[in-house]
């Protein structure tokens, strides 16, 4: 069974700040993707990373993947408070769906 | 925007009775999925659909079925609401190197 285990759960950090999130996965897969979803909304795709050594950037969020390691972060450069929200990882792909961790509920302040 | 519509948008219903939440897509896509989402769980998977009328349980699938007769639509069905069904409800639709994209969402409510 695939298991998805993200950390931290909860961040609350100050405008400017660097932070990592780190998502474990259980079972070997060369697919990890990032999701945000804002607070009532539906989650949007930030980033899919396909192979071993991927990475990935857009704005002051950068997404990496080794699926030696089985582990992928989301690198938050001098945060702002629009980014603010939960971000999920999740892996798989396959037909049968993907399987998600819990979320990390990200609070930036000013 | 991937096409993904869910309806209705919201609903409250009572224990016992059954409901059906609606998935439609536009853009021909042969996966679907039914996921729900409750605090603490994230995302997990109920149902999902590789092509009309082929269907297969997901991770959560006691409680509920599927139906797939147009590849646009995918239909959920609660036999007998049960208020542990309280929750989020996101369809998604798979693209094959651009990932998973997901419907707007449908808020159920089980008295």
């Amino acid at each position: 069974e695939l298991k998805v285990e993200q950390n931290p759960l909860f961040l609350s950090m100050q405008e400017g700040k660097n932070y990592t999130i780190y998502c474990n996965y259980s079972t070997t897969s060369d697919r990890l993707y990032w999701y945000r979803q804002d607070p009532g909304k539906s989650l949007e795709s930030l980033f899919v990373l396909l192979s071993n050594g991927a990475v990935k950037q857009e704005g002051r969020l950068m997404a990496s993947l080794d699926t030696k390691a089985r582990l992928s972060t989301l690198h938050i450069t001098a945060a702002v408070h629009d980014l603010s929200a939960t971000y999920f990882c999740a892996s798989g792909g396959g037909a049968d769906g993907l399987t998600f961790g819990k979320g990390t509920h990200l609070i930036i302040q000013p | 925007d991937a096409g993904i519509t869910q309806s209705p948008r919201h609903k409250v219903t009572e224990t016992g009775t059954p409901v059906t939440l609606r998935c439609h897509q536009t853009e021909n896509h042969r996966y679907m999925y039914w996921y729900r989402q409750d605090p603490g769980h994230g995302l997990r998977l109920i149902h999902y659909s590789y092509g009309v009328k082929d269907t297969d349980k997901g991770e959560v699938s006691d409680g509920y079925s599927v139906s797939r007769s147009k590849t646009e639509d995918f239909l959920l069905t609660l036999e007998s609401a049960t208020s542990s069904q309280t929750s989020v409800y996101f369809c998604a639709i798979s693209d094959l190197w651009l990932g998973q994209f997901f419907g707007p969402g449908t808020r159920l409510t089980v008295l």
